[in-house]
C-alpha cells in the first residue's frame, strides 16, 4: 500500500505570498496518476491538478504542480483570499486503488 | 457536465446497514468511468471506499472490503453503496464521485451519515 504524507500540516501565510505544499509517497508513483484537490469548509473537494502538473478546467494559472517519483509539490504563486483552504494529494495505484494524503491546511496569517 | 447527487438516510443505528444511492445526470453510466464512493469523517481526511465500472466490475478498499457492496443500475443511471455492521467510526460525509486513473473528476455535494442509537 502506498502512503502519501503531506507537509506541512498547516501553512500560515498572508494574501499575496507564495505557498509550497509537499506530498511524499512511500513508494514511487506514476506522475500520470498524481492529483491535487482543494476543499473549503462544507464543500466537496475540487480537482486542481491531475497528471502531477496539468491544471483542471477552469483552474487559475497561479496553481501549479510538479514532481516525480516519490516527491510532488503544489505551488500557489500568489495567494488570493479564496485560496485559503485544505489541500489534498491523491494517487491511483495498486490496492487500495485510490489513496489520499492527510491534507495541508493553508490558513491566513 | 457530469452531475452527481447522493441520497439516503442521515441516521443509521449501530450494527445496521448504511445504504446510499448516487443519481447521475448529464452522462450515461454505461458510457464509461469508474463510479466511486469516498468518505470523510468530521474534521478528518478523505478515504476511498470503493468503485464500480458500468459493466459491474468492482474495486474495494481492503480495509472495508468485508462490509462493502457497490452496485450499479444502468436503467436508472445510478449506483449504490451498502456498508454493513456500522459503528460510530463510520460516521462521515459520504461522497459519490467519478474515479478515474488520473483523478477524481466530479464529486457529489456529499451527505452526512451519522451512526447512533
Amino acid at each position: 500500500e502506498i502512503v502519501l504524507t503531506q507537509s506541512p500540516g498547516t501553512l500560515s501565510l498572508s494574501p499575496g505570498e507564495r505557498a509550497t505544499l509537499s506530498c511524499r509517497a512511500s513508494q514511487s508513483v506514476s506522475s500520470s496518476y498524481l492529483a491535487w484537490y482543494q476543499q473549503k469548509p462544507g464543500q466537496a473537494p475540487r480537482l486542481l491538478i491531475y497528471g502531477a502538473s496539468s491544471r483542471a478546467t477552469g483552474i487559475p494559472d497561479r496553481f501549479s504542480g510538479s514532481g516525480s517519483g516519490t516527491d510532488f509539490t503544489l505551488t500557489i504563486s500568489r495567494l488570493e483570499p479564496e485560496d485559503f483552504a485544505v489541500y489534498y494529494c491523491q494517487q491511483y495505484g495498486s490496492s487500495p486503488r485510490w489513496t489520499f494524503g492527510q491534507g495541508t491546511k493553508v490558513e491566513i496569517k | 457536465q457530469v452531475q452527481l447527487q447522493e441520497s439516503g438516510p442521515g441516521l443509521v443505528k449501530p450494527s445496521e446497514t448504511l445504504s446510499l444511492t448516487c443519481a447521475v445526470s448529464g452522462y450515461s453510466i454505461s458510457s464509461g468511468y469508474y463510479w466511486g464512493w469516498i468518505r470523510q469523517p468530521p474534521g478528518k481526511g478523505l478515504e476511498w471506499i470503493g468503485s464500480i465500472y458500468h459493466s459491474g466490475s468492482t474495486y474495494y478498499n481492503p480495509s472495508l472490503k468485508s462490509r462493502v457492496t457497490i452496485s450499479v443500475d444502468t436503467s436508472k443511471n445510478q449506483f449504490s453503496l451498502k456498508l454493513s455492521s456500522v459503528t460510530a467510526a463510520d460516521t462521515a460525509v459520504y461522497y459519490c464521485a467519478t474515479t478515474t486513473v488520473t483523478a477524481v473528476d466530479y464529486w457529489g455535494q456529499g451527505t452526512l451519515v451519522t451512526v447512533s442509537s
